[in-house]
């Protein structure tokens, strides 16, 4: 185990419904991340959290809300999801978000719209 | 900009033999670079990473790679695979930028090892 839980691990959702992603690290670090793993694309950062405080939004649709209410919680809100939305969603943790700090990764949550 | 590029999409080898998994990149400065493996249902697992120290990294479980900056390149090698090293292979390389930075990761090198 990696430390980074996210639950639910898998999630069928109407592109009407309103659900939220959750993350839990216990690593005591102060950086979270949100990433879309899609077949066959690499790895795409979607929001970056340091200290609570979002530090990056890589041109996320507003359909995606994330939110991180202390250093160890992030939750990712989703609502009227387009099919093209089905992906694996990973949360990761740092120490910092330096480049060289190794980042941490929960198992995802495997999202599926329909 | 900076970009990584794995040169296979998939490899496949025998059980006992060596394994490359190659890695090009592109940086316009020094940058930091990763393999991060990732097993069937699983997160993202860090074996090594390269901060501008030894040129030849290694990591866990055998794996190693060798930074070189004439060819731009950090492929990954393990002298004899094992039944559990098949898996997803990333490549990452570190861009920088005036404030913060992100990873860049490449598409990805899934790994069959065959008995």
């Amino acid at each position: 185990e990696t430390g980074v839980t996210q639950t639910p691990r898998h999630l069928v959702m109407g592109m009407t419904n309103k659900k939220s992603l959750k993350c839990e690290q216990h690593l005591g670090h102060n950086a979270m991340y949100w990433y879309k793993q899609s077949a066959k694309k690499p790895l795409e950062l979607m929001f970056v959290y340091n200290f609570k405080e979002q530090t990056e939004n890589n041109s996320v649709p507003s359909r995606f809300s994330p939110e991180c209410p202390n250093s160890s919680h992030l939750f990712l809100h989703l609502h009227t999801l387009q099919p093209e939305d089905s992906a694996l969603y990973l949360c990761a943790s740092s120490r910092g978000t330096i480049l060289s700090y190794e980042q941490y990764f929960g198992p995802g949550t495997r999202l599926t719209v329909t | 900009a900076q970009s990584v590029t794995q040169l296979d999409s998939h490899v496949s080898v025998s059980e006992g033999t060596p394994v490359l998994l190659r890695c090009n990149y592109s940086s316009s400065y020094s940058p930091s670079l990763f393999w991060y493996v990732q097993h069937p249902n699983k997160g993202l697992q860090l074996l090594l990473k390269y901060t501008s120290a030894a040129t030849l990294v290694k990591g866990i479980n055998g794996f190693e790679a060798e930074f070189k900056k004439s060819e731009t390149s950090f492929h990954l090698t393990k002298p004899s695979a094992h039944m559990s090293d098949a898996a997803e292979y990333f490549c990452v390389v570190s861009e920088v930028r005036n404030q913060g930075g992100k990873l860049i990761f490449g598409q990805g090198t899934e790994l069959s090892v065959k008995p």
